[in-house]
């Protein structure tokens, strides 16, 4: 059974900290990550993707992905109250569907 | 370039009822996913349909079925609602099955609700 694990959360973080999400995997061989936000009763929109070992930024954001340990992260730098959403993290498998995470609730508190 | 469009944006019918809902992929996508989501679950896989033909099929009973049509749009038809069918429907697309790794594109979705 291929799965993506997170932790629901809620994480609280207050503002202008780091959030750091978490997520692993247990399909060896996905190749491919990916992170959403998703609002509340709004549809994901993804916001970082990430294919090789070490770090991808993108602004504010940070993906992190060490494939030994099949594990992967999303550093949030200087967090604002608009970035309180859920965040889902997803694996690409090799039949080329996504494998989703339940998502971590994100609160950041000003 | 236009994204994903799925229509109605709220649906309600009534139990027993059957519903319809809509999802144009973005323009080359082959791939459509659908999704249910009640309040404040998770994404539950519905369908996944690539170039026509059914590729996969999430553990949802048989009155949960779909098509692709010529043009990559799809539809997710609900027949015999029951309450517990009220959700956020999602719509998704990909470019399809090929070894370039990429991501999913939602649409706004279709919030049914059955009373």
């Amino acid at each position: 059974q291929k799965e993506v694990e997170q932790n629901s959360g809620p994480l609280s973080v207050p503002e202008g900290a780091i959030a750091s999400l978490n997520c692993t995997y247990s399909d060896r061989g996905s190749q491919s990550f990916f992170w959403y936000r998703q609002y509340s009763g709004k549809s994901p929109e993804l916001i970082m993707s990430i294919y090789s070992n070490g770090d991808k930024e993108d602004g504010r954001f940070t993906a992190q992905l060490n494939k030994a340990s099949q594990y992967v992260s999303l550093l949030i730098r200087d967090s604002q109250p608009s970035d309180s959403a859920t965040y889902l993290c997803a694996a690409r498998d090799s039949n080329y569907q996504l494998i989703w995470g339940a998502g971590t609730k994100l609160i950041i508190k000003p | 370039e236009a994204g994903v469009t799925q229509s109605p944006t709220h649906l309600i019918k009534t139990r027993g009822q059957q519903a319809t809902l809509r999802c144009s992929p973005i323009s080359g996508h082959t791939s459509v996913y659908w999704y249910q989501q009640a309040l404040g679950l998770g994404l539950q896989f519905l369908l996944w349909y690539d170039e026509g033909e059914e590729r996969n099929r999430g553990n949802f009973p048989p009155r949960f079925s779909g098509r692709q049509f010529p043009n990559y749009s799809s539809e997710l038809n609900v027949n015999a609602l029951e309450l517990e069918d009220s959700a956020l429907y999602l719509c998704a697309s990909s470019p399809g099955r090929r070894p370039v790794p990429y991501g999913y594109t939602f649409g706004s979705g279709t919030r049914l609700t059955v009373v």
